[in-house]
């Protein structure tokens, strides 16, 4: 099955400077990468995710970029904010059977990065 | 709220006693999936529907585990013979059948005492 490492498990940053959280992954025929957002004691979000026909994507401040040859891919986070505090999970995961089309398996995801943001 | 909604939010039991929760999917959401998360780890994926029909179930579904959405709306997934290493977060989440985006509920936290 598919396995999702993630790096590192603690990020700290000053306030203002970029943050950048890196996965990799383990099945070629992952096609979905999410990435998602979890305060203390609530639910995660999703925050921003990528299909495996595209190598980037942004939305203002958070980018994600894909590999799909060396199976990883990162989120950057510019401009860091003391709301950007949480903990950041990605995931990966399959087509339902296989095919491109749309609707996707069950998401399996990395262990977390706990990012600080310094004031 | 339209979003994913989850009940009890907190659940105590003593171990061996059985346990049910609920999940209500965002209404035209066809595919509903069972997670499970322990402190400081990630969400683990443990079952998922498309309607009513269960289309995968993971090995950490052991037979102590099952899960229903008979009408294809609300799900729910019983623990019987609770153990202490049941205790965790068991998230819902639902997505469209075509589309790969996965919205969360809130969550249901079991403490197996």
């Amino acid at each position: 099955g598919e396995n999702v490492e993630q790096h590192p498990s603690t990020l700290s940053v000053q306030e203002g400077d970029s943050a950048v959280i890196k996965c990799t992954y383990s099945d070629s025929a992952s096609n979905y990468f999410p990435w998602y957002k979890q305060e203390l004691g609530k639910r995660p979000q999703l925050i921003i995710d990528i299909r495996s026909n595209v190598g980037e994507k942004k939305d203002q401040r958070i980018a994600v970029t894909l590999n799909k040859t060396a199976k990883h891919f990162s989120l950057h986070i510019t401009e860091t904010q003391p709301e950007d505090s949480a903990v950041y999970f990605c995931a990966a995961s399959i087509p339902v059977g296989g095919s491109s089309g749309g609707g996707a398996d069950g998401l399996t995801f990395g262990k977390g990065t706990h990012l600080i943001i310094q004031p | 709220d339209t979003g994913v909604s989850q009940n009890p939010r907190h659940k105590i039991t003593k171990r061996g006693q059985n346990v049910t929760f609920r999940c209500d999917p965002i209404s035209e959401h066809n595919r509903l999936y069972w997670y499970r998360q322990t402190l400081g780890q990630g969400p683990e994926f443990l079952t998922y529907f498309q309607n009513e029909a269960q289309l995968e179930k993971s090995r950490l579904l052991s037979d102590r585990f099952s899960a229903e959405r008979p009408k294809g709306s609300f799900s729910t997934l019983e623990i019987q013979r609770t153990e202490q290493g049941d205790s965790a977060m068991y998230l819902c989440a639902s997505s469209l059948w075509d589309a790969d985006t996965q919205y969360f509920g809130p969550g249901t936290r079991l403490t197996v005492l």
